[in-house]
């Protein structure tokens, strides 16, 4: 059974970094076709597709956050790290992290997400 | 960038209903194309990929068609349960794009 679940902080201040971890089981990320992405839903929105990386290291960036954005994974812990540079006010959103199959980039396990807001 | 439009942006229903929802994608997609529900609180649930191929344990009222740019979710028989927001998610290429959903409303 795939099982995924987001940890970090609940509140950043605007300019801090936001990192995430997402701790998986039921799964290798080192198994061919494997991934992992973020999604992420500011309140009452719809979902964002942020981040994706691959079970060979490859890794994809929203084009509009790249910048901001940095995707890293260590199989041995069978976790993956989301860190988001310079936060604002507009990236108050619940963040999910989730497994990506090898039939392809959609998205069949979910965590239950976590609510990151900003504010100082 | 593939936008994802999805229509209509709410509807209202009644237990038994069939309901359709449509997502439209900016270019097109072939039929990498998924769909998703979500309640209030909770996490998005896989229901459909390739456009049409159920996910395992996802009741056979749904069902999904289309190739290209045009895509319909259809619930045929609505159930209490299946009040929710739908989003479709194109994954022919990256940024991996989501419409802004649809909610399911009872009417």
């Amino acid at each position: 059974q795939i099982t995924l679940k987001e940890s970090g902080p609940t509140l950043v201040k605007p300019t801090q970094t936001l990192t995430l971890t997402c701790t998986f089981s039921g799964f290798s990320l080192s198994a061919n076709g494997m991934g992992v992405g973020w999604i992420r839903q500011p309140p009452g929105k719809a979902l964002e597709w942020l981040a994706l990386i691959f079970w060979d290291g490859d890794k994809r960036y929203s084009p509009s956050l790249q910048s901001r954005l940095t995707i890293t994974k260590d199989t041995s812990k069978n976790q993956v790290v989301l860190t988001m540079i310079n936060m604002d006010p507009v990236d108050t959103a619940t963040y999910y992290c989730a497994h990506r199959p090898p039939t392809g980039t959609f998205f069949d396990f979910w965590g239950q997400g976590t609510l990151v807001t900003v504010s100082s | 960038d593939i936008q994802m439009t999805q229509s209509p942006s709410s509807l209202s229903a009644s237990v038994g209903d069939r309901v359709t929802i449509t997502c439209r994608a900016s270019q097109g997609i072939s039929n990498y194309l998924a769909w998703y529900q979500q309640k209030p609180g909770r996490a998005p649930k896989f229901l459909i990929y390739a456009a049409s191929t159920l996910q395992s344990g996802v009741p056979s009222r749904f069902s999904g068609s289309g190739s290209g740019t045009d895509f319909t979710l259809t619930i045929s028989n609505v159930q209490p349960e299946d009040f929710s927001v739908y989003y479709c998610q194109q994954y022919y290429s990256a940024p991996y794009t989501f419409g802004q959903g649809t909610k399911l409303e009872i009417k």
